[in-house]
């Protein structure tokens, strides 16, 4: 069955510009998390959705919002782009959020010049 | 404060002996703690799952082991190969918050 599928893979844009990316889940698996990745801080938690629903957000700025779909498909936001918001935005589906393994995408790359 | 921690340095195996990366956690109480494998570029991949009562799991050349009573995951490859060379992630499951957190990973070198 077809992995998790994040667009763009690449992105550059300006400070100060919005973003939106986007992640298509595997067939039947209801959660989707969102994790920023940079060079030595490891994977930060974003959000959490189920069903539609926010169930968990990590500690970053009201400028990250998200959003899941009624199939499933989740979407992320980044208003007002900082410098600091370059890294790569890492997508996982599972069919429950715990004790279950995570299926990620192959990320999208974020550049903000 | 809530912290995970693994081995920051690479580490260098040769290959065909077993390689071990550890895990250290404080303040949390996981049900479970799950091992990534992640390439560079790429989405992590999932290796093994073990639960808190579980004190050892297998998977072919994996092993994995969970102490929660010293707060520790030891993560062992057996017969490593070059191929084996990745960045190895661990994280802890925290069922009540849906989420989750991760250690900042240690890169694996298997030398031929």
């Amino acid at each position: 069955k077809a992995g998790v599928t994040q667009t763009p893979r690449y992105l550059i844009k300006t400070r100060g510009q919005q973003v939106t990316l986007s992640c298509s889940p595997i067939s039947g698996h209801r959660s989707v998390s969102w994790y920023q990745q940079t060079p030595g801080q490891g994977l930060q938690f974003l959000f959490e959705y189920f069903s539609e629903t926010q169930r968990n957000k990590g500690n970053f700025p009201g400028r990250f919002s998200g959003r899941q779909f009624s199939n499933s498909r989740s979407e992320m936001n980044v208003s007002t782009l900082e410098l600091g918001d370059s890294a790569l935005y890492l997508c996982a589906s599972s069919l429950e959020r715990a004790n279950t393994e995570a299926f990620f995408g192959q990320g999208t790359r974020l550049t903000v010049v | 404060s809530q912290k995970i921690e693994q081995n920051s340095e690479a580490l260098n195996i040769q290959e065909g002996k077993t390689a071990t990366l550890t895990c250290n956690y404080t303040n949390y109480s996981p049900a479970y703690l799950q091992w990534y494998r992640q390439d560079p570029g790429r989405g992590p991949v999932f290796l093994l799952l073990i639960r808190e009562n579980e004190k050892e799991k297998r998977k072919e050349r994996l092993k994995v082991t969970f102490d929660t009573t010293l707060k520790q995951s030891l993560f062992h490859i057996t017969a490593s190969q070059p191929a084996d060379s990745a960045t190895y992630l661990c994280a802890l499951d925290i069922v009540s918050n849906y989420q989750l957190i991760w250690g900042a990973g240690t890169k694996l070198i298997i030398k031929p």
